[in-house]
């Protein structure tokens, strides 16, 4: 699985949107762009993955390059609830694909009043 | 109702003792993880069952020992706990069968304490 750069920590209004970037310059052509959080003291928490065309759901939009070597989650309204540690993570699919997730150090939001 | 359920979650033993961490899924995943979270925060996958049989044992000591039951329960065993062994442990799972391309869910993690 490719390897991830992000930011090692943010901050945001609360509010505002806040747009995380990642880096998986790497990446292959059979591997998804997944974000998973991980707020204080609780376990992971998947928001969104794509593949190459953008994405959107209820939690946040998933920005993919053309080139897909980077990506950007967007929170369009942060909420204090935010705040949290978020996780790009490079994933292959098919029948190679086990589901193992490997996390970074992920990007720390910090979402300020 | 709870997707992961871990229990407990939190434990405290003393060097030496062995201990289980259990884990049950109700979303009718076919695959289970776990995974560890030691104090630098960093989370890393220790092993993984599809439909019961083992698919990912990463560099772990044979200290630690999965068992799977069946698809919707995976327990992790520890003998002779050390000090090191001190984290926190979450258990995930996920449907591998339905194309690979799905999330995983976590539990909320077992905080396990050696002294």
């Amino acid at each position: 699985d490719a390897k991830t750069t992000q930011p090692p920590s943010m901050d945001c209004a609360e509010g505002r949107a806040a747009n995380l970037p990642c880096n998986h310059s790497t990446i292959s052509g059979n591997e998804y762009v997944y974000w998973y959080r991980q707020i204080h003291s609780q376990g992971p928490q998947y928001i969104i993955h794509g593949l190459k065309n953008n994405e959107t759901n209820e939690m946040a939009s998933l920005i993919i390059t053309e080139d897909r070597k980077s990506s950007t989650l967007i929170l369009p309204h942060a909420t204090l609830r935010d705040t949290a540690v978020y996780y790009c993570i490079v994933r292959v699919s098919g029948s190679s694909n086990t589901g193992k997730l490997i996390f970074g150090q992920g990007t720390t939001l910090q979402v300020k009043p | 109702d709870t997707a992961v359920s871990q229990t407990p979650k939190y434990l405290v033993t003393q060097m030496g003792n062995d201990k289980s961490i259990k884990c049950e899924q109700n979303l009718g995943h076919d695959t289970m993880y776990w995974y560890k979270q030691d104090s630098k925060k960093f989370l890393k996958i220790m092993f993984s069952y599809n439909n019961k049989e083992l698919i990912i044992n990463e560099t772990v000591p044979n200290r630690f020992s999965p068992k799977s039951p069946d698809k919707a329960h995976l327990n992790l065993h520890i003998n002779s706990l050390e000090l090191g062994d001190s984290a926190v442990y979450f258990c995930a799972s996920s449907l591998l069968g339905a194309g690979g391309n799905t999330e995983a869910f976590f539990g909320q993690g077992t905080r396990l304490t050696v002294v």
